[in-house]
């Protein structure tokens, strides 16, 4: 079936270092790719999202390519903050009306 | 716009119990998604209802049953609670009806603990 693989964490980067979390999928269709962030004690919010090959999806100054060629997703971000500390998911959407989600990966920026 | 609402935010029960969750979508989303967050298992996929029908079911046992009204409201149900019940339960709304761009917006979940 179809999966998402992340890079495990934690990421702990300085404030301004540039950010790569590297995702994966494994997907029998064309599936749409998200990115959403997870805040402590919040639920989860769209961060970015592409729905077809070489879409760049891109919001806050995070930017992800959706690569059909690498099956890959990665979410980059040239100069993080400290408040851009959070849990980051990949996630795939197919048409089976549910979103297939990795394992997380939690990023904490130190000023 | 109001976001997706879900309540309670927390609740505590105890091994054997049943509860309840709602979920109140953003106006004008008929789809209504469920996911059960766990440290171990991280996000799974519980179910999926649009127009009141149920289109997709996660792999989860019985005791897990969920309904959606005609206002697109749903409930999700856990009967007979084990202690690995306890997650955060997230409820997510989709404005299309289309599974491939199935951007879906979540609320803030409820916390339930299984004692």
């Amino acid at each position: 079936g179809d999966s998402v693989t992340q890079m495990e964490g934690p990421v702990t980067l300085s404030e301004e270092a540039c950010l790569t979390i590297n995702c994966t999928y494994t997907a029998t269709g064309y599936p749409s790719l998200f990115w959403y962030v997870q805040y402590p004690g919040e639920g989860l919010q769209l961060l970015l999202k592409a729905t077809k090959a070489d879409d760049k999806g891109s919001n806050k100054g995070f930017e992800a390519t959706y690569r059909k060629e690498t099956t890959s997703f990665h979410l980059e971000k040239g100069s993080v903050q400290v408040s851009d500390s959070a849990v980051y998911f990949c996630a795939l959407g197919d048409s089976s009306y549910k979103l297939i989600f990795g394992s997380g990966t939690r990023l904490l920026v130190r000023p | 716009k109001a976001g997706v609402t879900q309540t309670p935010r927390y609740l505590i029960k105890t091994r054997g119990q049943q509860v309840t969750l709602s979920c109140s979508p953003i106006s004008g989303h008929r789809s209504v998604s469920w996911y059960q967050q766990t440290p171990g298992q991280g996000l799974q996929f519980l179910f999926e209802y649009f127009s009141e029908t149920q289109r997709n079911k996660g792999n989860f046992p019985g005791r897990f049953s969920g309904r959606q009204f005609s206002n697109s409201r749903s409930e999700m149900n856990v009967s007979t609670l084990e202690l690995g019940d306890s997650a955060l339960y997230l409820c997510a709304s989709s404005l299309t009806s289309s599974g491939i761009y199935n951007e879906q917006f979540f609320g803030p979940g409820t916390r339930l603990t299984v004692l």
